[in-house]
């Protein structure tokens, strides 16, 4: 079946320092969604990204879509520590209104 | 904050009862999803449908089964509960179409069976 892979699985910061962490689908999506969830919480939407070589940008959050279609990216610039948390692309499949949604980044931030 | 609710929170089971978990939404979203999510892992989807009377089994095989007779009930049932059903079940909602498709999450039902 269709897969949406991401890595890495952790990432352990220090404040201030960058996080990256990207996300490839095994098929073609119709749209890329991120998703944020705390520990304890549920995944919280953070943005949609439609177009081929699509780049939204959300304060120190920068969103990419690529130009395939089939992989994405989340760069954080200068990490806070309430950015801690799992981060999870999720692709909706070609044709479909399956979410299929990536293994997910947990970020953790030493202060 | 999201118009989605599931119930119960928490709830825990001996092997062999069945149970229903439950989901109600009131943005009218057409498409709705149950996901599988162990502690710290990724989310699973098992069921989804996208209207009344729709429903498509996710790529995660599960032994439990939904109904959608009404837009805002899709419930998930387990005829007789085990031990590896033991996980936490996310129920979501989205609006139709590709251009609005962020899906709100309720806040989870975290089965335990003993």
């Amino acid at each position: 079946g269709q897969q949406v892979m991401q890595i890495p699985q952790y990432q352990h910061v220090q404040e201030g320092e960058d996080f990256t962490t990207y996300c490839n689908s095994s098929t073609t999506l119709s749209n890329i969604q991120w998703y944020k969830q705390r520990p304890g919480g549920h995944p919280v939407f953070l943005i949609q990204l439609v177009k081929s070589g699509e780049v939204k940008k959300q304060k120190r959050l920068t969103f990419q879509f690529g130009e395939a279609k089939k992989n994405s990216s989340l760069h954080i610039t200068a990490t806070q520590t309430t950015d801690v948390g799992t981060y999870f692309c999720a692709g909706l499949m070609d044709s479909s209104y399956k979410l299929i949604f990536g293994s997910g980044t947990r970020l953790l931030v030493r202060p | 904050e999201a118009d989605i609710y599931q119930t119960p929170r928490y709830l825990v089971i001996g092997t062999g009862k069945k149970i229903t978990l439950e989901c109600s939404q009131t943005m009218g979203h057409d498409k709705m999803y149950w996901y599988q999510q162990d502690p710290g892992m990724e989310l699973h989807l098992i069921h989804y449908s996208y209207g009344v009377n729709s429903t498509e089994k996710g790529d995660l095989s599960s032994e439990s089964t939904v109904s959608r007779i009404r837009t805002e009930h899709f419930p998930l049932t387990l005829e007789s509960a085990r031990p590896s059903h033991t996980s936490q079940y996310l129920c979501a909602s989205s609006d139709r179409g590709l251009l609005n498709t962020e899906a709100f999450f309720g806040q989870g039902t975290r089965l335990t069976v003993v």
